[in-house]
């Protein structure tokens, strides 16, 4: 079963940073790899979709990277607002359409 | 195209009763899945529908759980006899099966909490 793993579960920056939020997934034959944004009490919101043959995807102040071989994504946000404070979860695709998620990195941005 | 759609908000049950959930996903994806998520928890993939045919179902999924999407359109997701277990966070979701558009749209969710 593909697990899926995100590093930190949280992260206090403070305005203006740029940070990078890490996802690794265990089964590297995946479909494609999403980005989504959740406010509390909220659904998800999708930033990026990254095919598994693309490298990266970029939307704004989001850039997002696939290394598929080596099972890592990373979500790189560049000058943090504190809008921008949410959880941010990773899912997986494998072929089947069924998706797998991390449980999340939890960032705040200090104003 | 209004997002998807989850009824109700909130729900509060006794333990037993049955209780069902309503998603209407955007009208042009075919694709629409249920997922149900705890406090610190990434979703968890309940069940998958192409059009009206049910593909997937999680093995987690008892007995007491049914989904329905009739004429591939809104679905319903019913639990029989809840449990205290079943409170948590009923997420839907859709999207399009065309490649390189298949970006999924989450609902606001469904709160449930059996007392």
């Amino acid at each position: 079963k593909q697990e899926v793993t995100q590093i930190p579960a949280a992260l206090s920056v403070p305005e203006g940073e740029n940070l990078v939020l890490n996802c690794s997934f265990t089964d590297s034959a995946i479909y494609n790899l999403q980005w989504f944004r959740q406010d509390p009490g909220k659904g998800l919101t999708s930033l990026l979709l990254i095919q598994s043959s693309q490298r990266e995807q970029t939307s704004g102040r989001l850039n997002a990277s696939l290394d598929k071989s080596s099972g890592r994504s990373t979500l790189y946000i560049a000058a943090s607002q504190p809008g921008d404070s949410a959880t941010y979860l990773c899912a997986v695709e494998n072929t089947g359409n069924q998706f797998y998620f991390g449980t999340g990195t939890s960032l705040t941005v200090i104003p | 195209d209004t997002g998807v759609s989850q009824d109700p908000r909130h729900k509060i049950t006794k333990r037993g009763q049955n209780v069902t959930f309503r998603c209407d996903p955007i009208s042009e994806h075919n694709r629409l899945y249920w997922y149900r998520q705890t406090l610190g928890q990434g979703p968890e993939f309940l069940t998958y529908f192409q059009n009206e045919a049910q593909l997937e179902k999680s093995r987690l999924l008892s007995d007491r759980f049914s989904a329905e999407r009739p004429k591939g359109s809104f679905s319903t997701l019913e639990i029989q006899r809840t449990e205290q277990g079943d409170s948590a966070m009923y997420l839907c979701a859709s999207s399009s099966d065309r490649v390189f558009d298949e970006k999924l749209f989450f609902g606001s969710g469904t709160q449930l909490s059996v007392l």
